[in-house]
């Protein structure tokens, strides 16, 4: 919906086994954004991308990298999982800074 | 620096009215208002940036003191599916780097 999907919507893992996330937009925004949500610290940016190869990090990105290849992908990358990365990731867009975000609906992450 | 919302929770009844704060210790460019309901993602209603533009929503309304550092959000003759967490993220910095800061969210529950 909305043009941006993610993909998967579940995933399971076991610790220290790298896991790859997806976000597709149809859209064409230019930016692009990589979250977790967990109960009590609300919604924490990962990375962000502001262009095809421009990427920046957030306030939560140890152990995350990012890449964009494409105006429409973004992935994000856990280079090898720990428990404290489970979580629910979103990942958004938004036209220009001007304007809110669209997110998409989410990746259910669990690491055991 | 992330913004204080208040109140933490609200029971309303169908049709009463709500505001909900969100205040921040720095200067800000913008304030966003999404709405999550519960295993969903962020749905955005409304961004208020400095200088007086607000794009969102036509039956949602808020204001932001620049002054004050602080937005509120009225929601008016509540439905049942206004339901919902509400954040407010803030917004500081300039071009690219500017990113979202989160609150912790108000929980609203309309009854019958």
């Amino acid at each position: 919906d909305a043009g941006i999907t993610q993909s998967p919507r579940h995933k399971v893992t076991e610790t220290g086994t790298p896991v790859t996330l997806r976000c597709h937009q149809t859209e064409n925004h230019r930016y692009m954004y990589w979250y977790r949500q967990d109960p009590g610290h609300g919604l924490r940016l990962i990375h962000y991308s502001y262009g095809v190869k421009d990427t920046d990090k957030g306030e939560v990105s140890d152990g995350y990298s990012v890449s964009r290849s494409k105006t429409e992908d973004f992935l994000l990358t856990l280079e090898s999982a720990t428990s404290s990365q489970t979580s629910v990731y979103f990942c958004a867009i938004r036209l220009g800074t001007d304007y809110g975000y669209t997110f998409g609906s989410g990746t259910r992450l669990t690491v055991v | 620096q992330q913004p204080v919302q208040s109140p933490q929770a609200v029971i309303l009844r169908e049709g009463e009215d709500a505001v909900i704060n969100c205040s921040s210790s720095k200067a800000l460019y913008s304030v966003h208002w999404y709405r999550q309901k519960h295993g969903e993602a962020p749905v955005f209603l409304m961004i208020l940036l400095k200088g007086g533009e607000q794009k969102g929503h036509d039956k949602i309304s808020a204001s932001f003191n620049e002054k004050k550092q602080q937005s509120s959000l009225y929601l008016t003759a509540s439905q049942l599916s206004y339901s919902g967490t509400y954040f407010c993220g803030t917004e500081r910095g300039a071009g690219n780097n500017r990113k979202l800061i989160w609150g912790l969210g108000t929980s609203l529950a309309v009854n019958p």
